[in-house]
């Protein structure tokens, strides 16, 4: 069975601190995704990084994609309260369908103002 | 234009009912799929459907099932509920079924209680 372990589990800190989530598997991916979730939604898209070694930024969020693509990063530059959510990687197999999805437990953060 | 809407938005059931949720995907995707996201969890994939046939299905017991209409909306049954099903489930939707289509879209989710 393929798993992502996420950690930390829980994050709480304060505005404008700096942040890094980890997403980490055994198994190989074609790609990898990180969602933003907040309560009482579903998951929002923000990111996906295909390539191995692959950076991307999306203003204060840096998501990078392991050279071997079995693991991911999420750095997040002085932290917002907007930033608050549950942040979600999730895999997709070599040859996997885009709707089939291996998700991690996830990484709760709380941005104190 | 409306995202993925999903029906009912909560739901609470006794042990053994059956029970049907609904989503409609945002208009033009053909792709809808299913997720049951426990508390404290991560989603868990349970069916994919595109162009009205599975695509796939997850490790979930016969008691779920699923459809997908004409117009691509698509129902989740479960019967015999047990109280381990008590989970938010998830529905998205994408443009196509196939490999790296690009973008899910998940609904707000039916939050569905077993007592």
């Amino acid at each position: 069975t393929q798993l992502l372990e996420q950690s930390p589990q829980f994050l709480s800190i304060q505005e404008g601190e700096n942040l890094t989530v980890y997403c980490n598997s055994s198994s190989v991916f074609s790609s990898l995704q990180w969602y933003r979730q907040e309560p009482g939604e579903g998951p929002v898209l923000l990111v996906t990084v295909v390539t191995g070694g692959e950076v991307k930024k999306l203003k204060r969020l840096t998501f990078q994609f392991g050279d071997a693509r079995k693991d991911s990063s999420l750095h997040i530059t002085a932290a917002q309260p907007g930033d608050t959510g549950l942040y979600l990687c999730a895999g997709l197999n070599y040859g996997g369908s885009q709707g089939n999805l291996i998700f991690g437990k996830g990484t709760k953060l709380s941005v104190k103002p | 234009d409306a995202g993925v809407t999903q029906s009912p938005t909560h739901l609470i059931k006794t042990r053994g009912q059956q029970v049907t949720l609904r989503c409609s995907p945002i208009s033009g995707h053909k792709s809808v799929s299913w997720y049951q996201q426990v508390l404290g969890q991560g989603p868990q994939f349970i069916f994919q459907y595109y162009e009205k046939e599975e695509r796939g299905r997850g490790n979930f017991p016969d008691r779920f099932s699923a459809r997908q209409f004409p117009n691509y909306s698509s129902e989740l049954n479960v019967n015999a509920l047990l109280l381990g099903d008590s989970a938010l489930y998830l529905c998205a939707s994408s443009l196509i079924g196939g490999l790296n289509t690009g973008e899910l879209f998940f609904g707000e989710g039916s939050r569905l209680t077993v007592l």
